[in-house]
């Protein structure tokens, strides 16, 4: 079970839009489509922000939205606003049964 | 509105045990699979432990090597993580957190967690 690959941070200014990525293999992120992303503040419980790819649960704004190619998933926040400076964490089933990345620290400028 | 409400957690010396527990509500909780996920200082979410609706299939993460032990006890809508032989490298917040879809113990997506509880190994 090796932890996906996400870039450890990332930036962005004000109404911009940023993508992280999230790498694994054809064993998890490439061979299901059960990817999830994860929002957390410091010090508090993480918040589902997408799942199945590509899917919001109801309340997260659809400023964030999900993909996937390949092997590689990727969370892209359009329209960036103060609040959304966060961790965030991708997760995949891996029949074993799941995998979660490594993090990324999205700093808004 | 669902809650879950982790306790347990506390100062261990390493080599010793403990018992966590998640008090769930508002749902119901023999439908869903749960699952604990840790957060050492620092350090990003590692998926620990899952286990079915009915309490009949359980997961565990490779790196445990049999110490830590899932349960769940319907009829008090809790769940359980026994912990033994506990290392320093166990240190960590630990999460509860609820599948996504009912009726299922293939575990893919965790709608909800709890606070999380702390768990220190140290002499």
């Amino acid at each position: 079970q090796s932890a996906l690959t996400q870039p450890r941070s990332v930036s962005g200014s004000p109404g911009q839009s940023v993508t992280i990525s999230c790498t694994g293999t054809s064993s998890d992120v490439g061979g299901y489509n059960y990817v999830s992303w994860y929002q957390q503040y410091p010090g508090k419980a993480p918040k589902l922000m997408i799942y199945d790819v590509s899917k919001r649960p109801s309340g997260v704004p659809d400023r964030f939205s999900g993909s996937k190619s390949g092997n590689t998933a990727s969370l892209t926040i359009s329209g960036l606003q103060a609040e959304d400076e966060a961790d965030y964490y991708c997760c995949s089933y891996a029949g074993s049964p799941v995998v979660f990345g490594g993090g990324t620290k999205l700093t808004v400028l | 509105e669902v809650q879950l409400l982790e306790s347990g957690g506390g100062l261990v010396q390493p080599g010793g045990s403990l018992r966590l527990s998640c008090a769930a509500s508002g749902f119901t909780f023999s439908s869903y699979a749960m699952s604990w996920v840790r957060q050492a200082p620092g350090k990003g979410l590692e998926w620990v432990s899952a286990i079915g609706g009915s309490g009949g299939t359980t997961y565990y993460a490779d790196s445990l090597k049999g110490r830590f032990t899932i349960s769940r006890d319907n009829s008090k809508n809790t769940l359980y993580l026994q912990m033994n032989s506990l290392r320093a490298e166990d240190t960590a917040v630990y999460y509860c957190a609820k599948d996504l879809r009912p009726l299922t113990t293939v575990i893919t997506v965790f709608d909800y967690w709890g606070q999380g509880t702390l768990v220190t190994v140290s002499s």
